[in-house]
């Protein structure tokens, strides 16, 4: 299994729907998850933490599920400025670095 | 707000030259990273560094080699440039946690190198 993998998309969605996104990682070590966000030619800029227990923020919901090794993004009521590519992100083995998954992309259309 | 600064935004070399690529942070961030991002292929970490004069190979280093002689300045040199590095370079820091990473990374916005 690769380090870090996602669905690379597209997702189309329209604007008011809701989309999950889900990212798996072989390390069973990793403690510390991220959810990045890449606009078009723009550098990757965090979006969000994934804790254990879950986290909320806005619109933006992060799971995180150990036994499975995969952790999930929910967006809620889509808007057009939320199309962009989303990068999951671990922590590497040594906890020196992180690694980024290939993104996938989102296309929200009015 | 945290600044990463990149030298170029974009670049054209030509093959064999010896390329320099700059990054300065201003929030006194210890760790500072070198990736390079290409379509299909994500984003590589070439180089880190968690303190001056520090440095340790990434996943790609081959063909790269890094400078840090100030905590706030991290350089990528690429000391014979070759058509296979043409790709977007990126370069991030994080605050301090000595070698170990858990926290944001702050990017900059990118330098577009292509080497004919």
């Amino acid at each position: 299994r690769k380090e870090v993998e996602q669905d690379p998309g597209p997702f189309n969605v329209p604007e008011g729907a809701t989309v999950a996104f889900n990212c798996t990682y072989s390390n069973s070590a990793s403690q510390s998850f991220f959810w990045y966000r890449q606009d078009c030619r723009k550098e990757p800029k965090l979006l969000m933490s994934v804790y254990s227990s879950g986290n909320e923020d806005g619109r933006f919901t992060a799971q995180l599920n150990r036994a499975s090794q995969y952790i999930s993004l929910l967006i809620r009521d889509s808007k057009l400025s939320d199309s962009a590519t989303y990068l999951c992100v671990v922590i590497n083995q040594a906890g020196t670095a992180l690694i980024f998954g290939k993104g996938t992309t989102l296309s929200v259309s009015s | 707000d945290v600044k990463v600064t990149q030298s170029s935004r974009y670049l054209v070399k030509r093959t064999g030259e010896k390329v320099f690529l700059e990054c300065v942070q201003d929030m006194d961030h210890e760790n500072m990273f070198w990736y390079r991002q290409d379509p299909g292929l994500g984003l590589r970490l070439i180089y880190f560094s968690y303190d001056v004069k520090m440095k340790e190979k990434g996943d790609i280093p081959e063909g790269y080699s890094v400078s840090r002689e100030k905590k706030e300045r991290f350089s990528l040199i690429l000391e014979s440039a070759s058509t296979n590095q043409t790709s977007m370079y990126l370069c991030a820091s994080s605050p301090p946690t000595g070698r170990r990473v858990y926290n944001e990374q702050f990017f900059g916005p990118g330098t577009r190198l292509t080497v004919l």
